[in-house]
């Protein structure tokens, strides 16, 4: 049973581009969590969701970024005109149909997004 | 803000010595868990305590909550050089919010 996967591990933008980052969930999982986190910092949640839905966005910014969980194929954040601020470690974690209430969330190995 | 504080923000011990590490929050929750992230990977789970439990333990680990003072601890025993890494806290909130809230980390260093 592979674990979250998240491609790719390493992304380079230049300012102005779009940035697609993929997350496929573990066998099994239907909620798909998607968190940032900056050098030195703890990660900060931006988006929940389940297949189709997107139950919690409150991290996310209001504009540019955007996610999606389609009912196939796998989890996807996108940043469009990326800016240097964008630069940072994206996450997605998965957990089981029950969701987070007393049972772990599995982490990806995340993507690292740099834009220059 | 954070939801959970750890402290110290950093730490530095001797191989085979104990470390101890703090995190505080703000509101209820439902449960807390502990990760372990090494520099520039992903994030492992180590363990999980929910908010009925005291203490719980997992091989040289062990987790303490206290509801009361909305703070836990996590302790590692007999210290590793592989134990080097950043630990983070995270608090399963119970209203409504199918999300962990992170804190800080603890940046803990094993010096052999």
């Amino acid at each position: 049973n592979a674990g979250v996967m998240q491609n790719p591990r390493h992304l380079v933008r230049r300012r102005g581009q779009e940035a697609r980052l993929r997350c496929s969930p573990m066998k099994g999982h239907s909620h798909v969590y998607w968190y940032r986190q900056l050098p030195e910092e703890g990660l900060k949640f931006m988006v929940y969701l389940q297949k189709e839905n997107i139950i919690d966005e409150s991290g996310m910014p209001k504009e540019r970024f955007s996610a999606e969980f389609p009912k196939e194929g796998p989890s996807i954040l996108r940043i469009q005109q990326v800016v240097r601020g964008d630069s940072a470690a994206y996450f997605c974690a998965s957990s089981p149909i029950q969701g987070l209430v007393g049972t772990e969330a599995f982490f990806g190995q995340g993507t690292r997004l740099t834009v220059v | 803000s954070q939801q959970g504080e750890e402290d110290p923000q950093a730490l530095s011990i001797q191989e085979g010595e104990n470390a101890t590490m703090n995190c505080s929050y703000k509101t209820s929750i439902n449960n807390l868990q502990w990760y372990r992230q090494n520099s520039g990977r992903g994030l492992v789970h180590l363990i999980l305590i929910r908010s009925n439990e005291r203490e719980k333990h997992s091989g040289r680990l062990r987790v303490t909550l206290d509801t009361s003072k909305k703070s836990s601890s996590l302790l590692i025993t007999a210290s590793r050089a592989a134990d080097t890494a950043s630990y983070f806290c995270a608090t399963g909130l119970i209203q409504g919010a199918q999300k962990l809230v992170f804190g800080q980390g603890t940046r803990l260093t094993i010096n052999p």
